[in-house]
């Protein structure tokens, strides 16, 4: 089985400010890997797809980049619309989700 | 637009068969995979397994021995059949839909068991 970890587990930025959350795979996984949003309350909503490919209608604010085991994703400017749980998760085999990391406004 | 809308009971007790049903409006069940999604209160996202149209299915390897699903494409449809329920599967389950990148998603449903 491939494990997907995340760091951190929850940060808190101001608005304006560069995110970023990182996301490590147990195994080379290529470029098999997507990261969601998910508001409170909401169902995961896909925003980067294959590690760095913005999905449709998703605001340019959001980007990814990696391959291999080792992934990033950032937030270059941090919006109140953006407090949410992140997830990365890998497609090499099956499927794993990482554990999240909740972002929060400071 | 696709859309999935889970429905099943929100109550099963110990032991007992989880079901639930997605289904699918607004395009095609034909040619897609599949998925079930679950997630405990407070939790994060544990993938269940998926299931392409033609039937073809992979399970998570925790829960394998416990999951089935089906599809139905005359009625636009797939199910969740997870046996022998325990107070740890409580979880609000969402199914959704694809290959690689999950681009659509129910609503999600809560299943408690108890």
């Amino acid at each position: 089985d491939i494990q997907m970890t995340q760091s951190p587990s929850s940060l808190s930025a101001s608005v304006g400010d560069r995110v970023t959350i990182t996301c490590q795979a147990s195994q080379d996984i290529y470029i098999f890997l997507n990261w969601y949003q998910q508001k409170p309350g909401k169902s995961p909503t896909l925003l980067i797809y294959d590690a760095s490919n913005l999905e449709r209608g998703v605001p340019s604010r959001f980007s990814g980049s990696g391959s291999g085991t080792d992934f990033t994703f950032t937030i270059s400017s941090l919006q109140p619309e953006d407090i949410a749980t992140y997830y990365c998760q890998q497609y090499y085999n099956l499927f794993t989700f990482g554990p999240g990391t909740k972002v929060e406004i400071k | 637009q696709v859309q999935l809308q889970e429905s099943g009971p929100g109550l099963v007790k110990p032991s007992e068969t989880l079901s639930l049903t997605c289904t699918v409006s607004g395009g095609s069940i034909s040619s897609y995979w599949w998925t079930w999604i679950r997630q405990p209160a407070g939790k994060g996202l544990e993938w269940i397994g998926r299931i392409y149209s033609s039937g073809s299915t992979n399970y998570n390897p925790s829960l394998k021995s416990r999951v089935t699903m089906s599809v139905d494409t005359s009625k636009n449809q797939f199910s969740l059949r997870l046996n022998s329920v325990t107070a740890a599967d409580t979880a609000v389950y969402y199914c959704a839909r694809g290959t690689s990148g999950l681009d659509y998603w129910g609503q999600g449903t809560l299943v408690t068991v108890s």
